[in-house]
């Protein structure tokens, strides 16, 4: 019962260093999201990935980059690390066909001090 | 540009006290309205998809139903194991690469207590 996976759970990071935020899923599923939520923004989509070998830009992707590594991982990169950019990430996953719900990972709680 | 707005923000009610929250939505063509629960320090649960104006779904204390324009999340005699926040999302319909994608309220707190 994994269902979405994410790794770490916390992080701290100094403004400046990278990351890579990991998430895999074990549900077969073909489409991917990475979701940041800020307390009074809701959740806004940085990349999503429609299915394995390619990703797009969602709402706030400015400062990350993704990878579908293979149909199960999609990770999320902060190549320098910005204030800004603390906040809970949520990757989530879905089956691909119309209207099948987004299945949500418990998140990464990134701090950059 | 899709637009969700939840409301209220923050509810408080007593055990036993039924009460609604409100999803109002502007979307160029609705694919589906997604309602999710979510915990403290989790990441959001799936509840109901909506499709079409009139349709209702049921799950334990929890009803939701659709409008063209809104969907309320009804809670009859809640308990206080329902406290979380309520997400409402919209999917929209839309050709090339935007597969897929929600656009989400920022949710309501329900606090319900004993």
């Amino acid at each position: 019962n994994a269902g979405v996976t994410q790794t770490p759970k916390f992080q701290v990071l100094k403004t400046g260093q990278s990351m890579t935020l990991q998430c895999a899923q074990d549900m077969n599923h073909n489409s991917m999201y990475w979701y940041r939520q800020d307390p009074g923004m809701g959740l806004r989509l940085i990349y999503y990935s429609a299915s394995e070998g390619t990703t797009d830009k969602g709402e706030v992707p400015n400062g990350y980059n993704v990878s579908r590594l293979n149909k199960r991982e999609f990770s999320l990169r902060l190549e320098s690390a910005a204030p800004s950019q603390t906040s809970v990430y949520f990757c989530a996953s879905r089956f691909g066909t119309a209207n099948q719900p987004q299945h949500f990972g418990d998140g990464t709680r990134l701090s950059i001090l | 540009e899709d637009q969700v707005t939840q409301s209220p923000e923050a509810l408080r009610l007593q055990e036993g006290e039924s009460s609604s929250l409100n999803c109002s939505y502007t979307v160029s063509g609705l694919r589906g309205l997604f309602w999710y629960r979510q915990d403290p320090g989790k990441g959001p649960e799936f509840l109901f998809t909506l499709y079409s104006a009139g349709e209702e779904k049921e799950k334990e204390r929890l009803k939701a139903t659709l409008t063209k324009k809104e969907s309320f999340l009804h809670i009859t005699a809640p308990k206080p194991e329902d406290s979380a926040t309520y997400l409402c999302a919209v999917q929209a319909w839309a050709g090339g690469t935007s597969y897929g994608k929600l656009t989400f309220g920022q949710g309501t707190i329900l606090t319900v207590h004993p």
